[in-house]
Parts: structure tokens; C-alpha cells; sequence
């Protein structure tokens, strides 16, 4: 199956300071989206995105498929910004269609 | 437009007990996907299912657990005789109807955390 690696698994900003969060997958993809879980356990859907660039605010991401990676960028970070940025992706094969393969995300933490 | 429903949102159940989850897709979706976070681990996809149907069950293991979507009413996932490593987040998301081989945005719903003593 499809692996997914996130880097890096854990982070320490500053407020204000810029970020950027990479997610490397090993198979082409139908579908990639970036999720934020906040402190309270909600997976919140920031960007689908299989290919090009997007931005939303002070987040954009960039996924270049046929080198099989995404970037998730953070510009002047916020301590609401702190949780677990998980990176999906999913393949439609056989009897595979659908479901999302997650990376193991990367923790940020956001001080004031 | 309201968003993913799941319910309940916290449950306790002792050892041998049953649970029942609950998830109402966004109104006119009609796929539906269980994921379940173990404590400090990423997210694990279990079944997707459309009305009526169980497309990919790959993910569910193969005692105790069982999931259905039917053509009234919400997706429940349901785990019988509860066991101590039952205990996680348990998330559904939907997503429009697609063609064959279309994909599309997959919400995510607030997600169950099941407890079990």
C-alpha cells in the first residue's frame, strides 16, 4: 500500500514566526488533503488539493504530484495554530477506492 | 448547511458491553467513511460504505465489529463485547456522490471517543 511520511513530527514556533510542513507519499495519488486537529480532537479540512497550489488566509499548500510530495505553509503562525497537521491521500485501485491513507501528522506548538 | 454528525460524542461502555455509533453525512452525500485514532497514533481507515452497501471493509477487524449505512437514517458502527484497546476516537466523513473514478473532499465529522472500563 501507499506510505505516507510526514516531516517534521514535531515543532516549535514562535508567534509570528513562518513554517512550512512537508508530506512525501510513495505512489501517485487521486486525492490529497491537509487536516488540522486542534487541541480539542477536531480534524479540520484545510486544503484538497492533488495538485497545484492553493492559499487560504495565511495557509497555502503546494502539491507537486509527480515528485509525490505536498508543502503545507504557515506565514506569521498563531498560537491557535498549535495542534496536529495531518497530511491523506488516496489511490483509486481495486476494491481500494476511497479511503484515505493518513501520515502520522506533525505536532506544532505555537508560543506566545 | 450542517456539517457531519456524530453522535454520541463521548461514550463509556464496561468490558463485554456493546457500542453503537452513530454518523449522519452531510445532506447530499451519500459515501460514508469510519476512521478510528488509537491514542497518540494518526488516524486508521476501517470501512466505506454507500446506502445500502459495503464498498471497502479492509480496514475493520475481523470480530466485533460490524457497520452499516442503510436507506433511511444514519451509518452506525457498532462493536460487540468491548475490550479495553476498543478505547479511541472513533471519526466518520462523507462525500458527495462521485462517478467511478472521481474523488472529491472528504468532511470530517467531530468524531466519538469511546472509553471503555
Amino acid at each position: 500500500g501507499i506510505q505516507v511520511e510526514q516531516s517534521p513530527p514535531d515543532l516549535i514556533l514562535q508567534e509570528g514566526a513562518n513554517s512550512t510542513l512537508r508530506c512525501n507519499f510513495s505512489d501517485s495519488v487521486n486525492n490529497l488533503q491537509w487536516f488540522h486537529q486542534n487541541p480539542w480532537g477536531q480534524l479540520i479540512n484545510l486544503f484538497y488539493i492533488p495538485s497545484g497550489t492553493k492559499q487560504n488566509g495565511r495557509l497555502s499548500a503546494t502539491t507537486v504530484a509527480t515528485e509525490r510530495y505536498s508543502l503545507l505553509y504557515i506565514s506569521s503562525s498563531q498560537t491557535t495554530d498549535s495542534g496536529v497537521y495531518f497530511c491523506a491521500v488516496e489511490r483509486h485501485d481495486y476494491n481500494q477506492g476511497g479511503k484515505l491513507i493518513f501520515g502520522q501528522g506533525t505536532e506544532l506548538s505555537v508560543k506566545p | 448547511n450542517a456539517g457531519v454528525m456524530q453522535n454520541p460524542r463521548h461514550l463509556v461502555r464496561r468490558r463485554g458491553q456493546e457500542a453503537r455509533l452513530r454518523c449522519s453525512p452531510m445532506k447530499g452525500h451519500s459515501h460514508v467513511y469510519w476512521y478510528r485514532q488509537l491514542p497518540e497514533e494518526g488516524l486508521k481507515f476501517m470501512v466505506y460504505l454507500q446506502k445500502e452497501n459495503i464498498i471497502d471493509e479492509s480496514g475493520m477487524p475481523k470480530e466485533r465489529f460490524s457497520a452499516e449505512f442503510p436507506k433511511e437514517g444514519p451509518s452506525i458502527l457498532r462493536i460487540q463485547q468491548v475490550v479495553r484497546g476498543d478505547s479511541a476516537a472513533y471519526f466518520c466523513a462523507s462525500s458527495p456522490v462521485l462517478g467511478e473514478w472521481d474523488t472529491d473532499t472528504q468532511y470530517f465529522g467531530p468524531g466519538t471517543r469511546l472509553t471503555v472500563l
